[in-house]
C-alpha cells in the first residue's frame, strides 16, 4: 500500500531566504506524487506533479521538487522564500491503480517571517 | 480557480440532522472524489464516483452516502449527525484516465 510521510509539521524561514519542505513515499510500484498548497479558508491548489517522465518537477510560484527513487523521497523547494507563500502544503501520492484515489501526508505548514 | 464548485460554501447545524453538500466538476471530467478534512484525521478519501457509478470506497461513515448523477453533479448526503462530523468536505474531479485532481473551494460543516 502506498503512503506519504511528511517530515515535518511546521517549517519557519525568513522571507528571501530557501525552502525546503521533506516528504518520502512509500510505494510497490512507480509511484504517482504529487505537491498541493492549502492557503487559509481556501482549497486545495496543485503546485506540481510528478508522473514518471522528468525526476526534477518544476511547479508554480517558482516550486519545484526532485524525485528520488534511491531515498523515496520527493522534497519541495524554493530558492527564494515570498511571505504569500506562508500555507500549508501537502504531499500526495496516486493510488494509481483502478481509482487514483489520493493519498494525503499530514502537511507541513510553512511560515515566512519578514 | 480551479472550475470544480462545491455549495454551500458553509454549513451549520444539529445533531442528528442530516445535510447534503453538491459539488460540480470542471466540465469534460467524468471522475468526481470526496474527500474530509478534520483537525485530528487529516485529509481523508472518502469515495468515488466515475461517470455515475462508484468507484471506489475509502474512510466513509455508514451515516455517509454519496451519488453522481446523469450531468456528473454529485451529492454527498450525511445523516445522523454527531459533533465529530464537524469537518471541511472537498470534492475533487479528474478526466478519465488522468491523475490529477483539481479541488473545489470546499463546505464547511459545523455540528452544534
Amino acid at each position: 500500500a502506498q503512503s506519504v510521510t511528511q517530515l515535518d509539521s511546521h517549517v519557519s524561514v525568513s522571507e528571501g531566504t530557501p525552502v525546503l519542505l521533506r516528504c518520502n513515499y512509500s510505494s510497490s510500484y512507480s509511484p504517482s506524487l504529487f505537491w498541493y498548497v492549502q492557503h487559509p479558508n481556501k482549497g486545495l491548489q496543485l503546485l506540481l506533479k510528478y508522473t514518471s517522465a522528468a525526476t526534477l518537477v518544476k511547479g508554480i510560484n517558482g516550486f519545484e521538487a526532485e524525485f528520488k527513487k534511491s531515498e523515496t523521497s520527493f522534497h519541495l523547494t524554493k530558492p527564494s522564500a515570498h511571505m504569500s507563500d506562508a500555507a500549508e502544503y501537502f504531499c500526495v501520492v496516486s493510488d494509481s491503480g483502478r481509482t487514483y484515489k489520493y493519498i494525503f501526508g499530514t502537511g507541513t505548514r510553512l511560515k515566512v517571517l519578514a | 480557480d480551479s472550475g470544480v464548485t462545491q455549495t454551500p460554501k458553509h454549513l451549520i447545524t444539529a445533531t442528528g440532522q442530516r445535510v447534503t453538500l453538491r459539488c460540480s466538476p470542471r466540465s469534460g471530467d467524468l471522475s468526481v472524489y470526496w474527500y474530509q478534512q478534520s483537525l485530528d484525521q487529516g485529509l481523508q478519501f472518502l469515495i468515488q464516483y466515475y461517470n455515475g457509478e462508484e468507484r471506489a470506497k475509502g474512510n466513509i461513515l455508514e451515516r455517509f452516502s454519496a451519488q453522481q448523477f446523469p450531468d456528473l453533479h454529485s451529492e454527498l448526503n450525511l445523516s445522523s449527525l454527531e459533533l465529530g462530523d464537524s469537518a471541511l468536505y472537498f470534492c475533487a474531479s479528474s478526466v478519465k484516465g488522468v491523475e490529477t485532481q483539481y479541488f473545489g473551494p470546499g463546505t464547511r460543516l459545523l455540528v452544534l
